[in-house]
């Protein structure tokens, strides 16, 4: 089975430029979620989709931040405009959703905003 | 507020001995808590899960414990290997099973 993908594997970006994360969940995975890890902090919750519908984006810092995930598959993170403290590593995981399912990360997308 | 903590020093251990990595909550009632590996440049992998109505949890030479009373979690790899080098993430599963929230990990090296 393949893994969560994301995309870019790196990205450096200049303060006030836009910039879109992309995330493929495991096939069949409705549970997709957005976690990001700033240097030195834990991997802090940002939000979490159930199909194409946004369980809980309690985590998402500021409006700046745009998540979306059509038809229930692929989604986007976008971040306009990015901002100094946006730098860090964003992870997706994605999950069965049944009680004590386990999340199954991709390898992130490490950003940085000069 | 709620609070997970994670030794974020480095753990240093010998080859062949017992790591035990620990993890302490304040402030949560979780259902159920999970321990993940990182490699460098990599996402977390998950491996093991506990109950919050289990004591004690394996998985070949992993060794999970989860104490309610104590709102500690211990993490135990035996006979280490260099290749169990990674950083261990413990992850709280509470009021429903859609949030997760982890501590920041603990770095264990496993010295030849």
């Amino acid at each position: 089975e393949a893994g969560v993908t994301q995309f870019p594997s790196h990205s450096v970006i200049e303060k006030g430029q836009t910039v879109t994360l992309r995330c493929d969940p495991i096939s069949g995975h409705d549970n997709l979620y957005w976690y990001r890890r700033v240097m030195g902090k834990e991997i802090k919750f940002l939000l979490h989709f159930v199909k194409e519908s946004k369980q809980d984006e309690s985590g998402m810092p500021n409006n700046r931040f745009l998540a979306e995930r059509t038809g229930g598959t692929y989604s986007t993170l976008k971040v306009q405009p990015a901002e100094l403290e946006d730098s860090g590593v964003y992870f997706c995981a994605s999950s069965l959703g049944r009680e004590h399912s386990p999340l199954h990360f991709g390898n992130g997308t490490r950003l940085t905003v000069t | 507020s709620q609070k997970i903590e994670q030794n974020s020093e480095a753990l240093n251990i010998q080859e062949g001995k017992t790591a035990t990595l620990t993890c302490n909550y304040t402030n949560y009632s979780p259902a159920y808590l999970q321990w993940y590996r990182q490699d460098p440049g990599r996402g977390p992998v998950f491996l093991l899960l506990i109950r919050e109505n289990e004591k004690e949890k394996r998985k070949e030479r992993l060794k999970v414990t989860f104490d309610t009373t104590l709102k500690q979690s211990l993490f135990h790899i035996t006979a280490s290997q260099p290749a169990d080098s990674a950083t261990y993430l413990c992850a709280l599963f509470s009021g429903g099973y859609q949030k997760v929230t982890f501590g920041i990990g603990t770095k264990l090296q496993v010295i030849p």
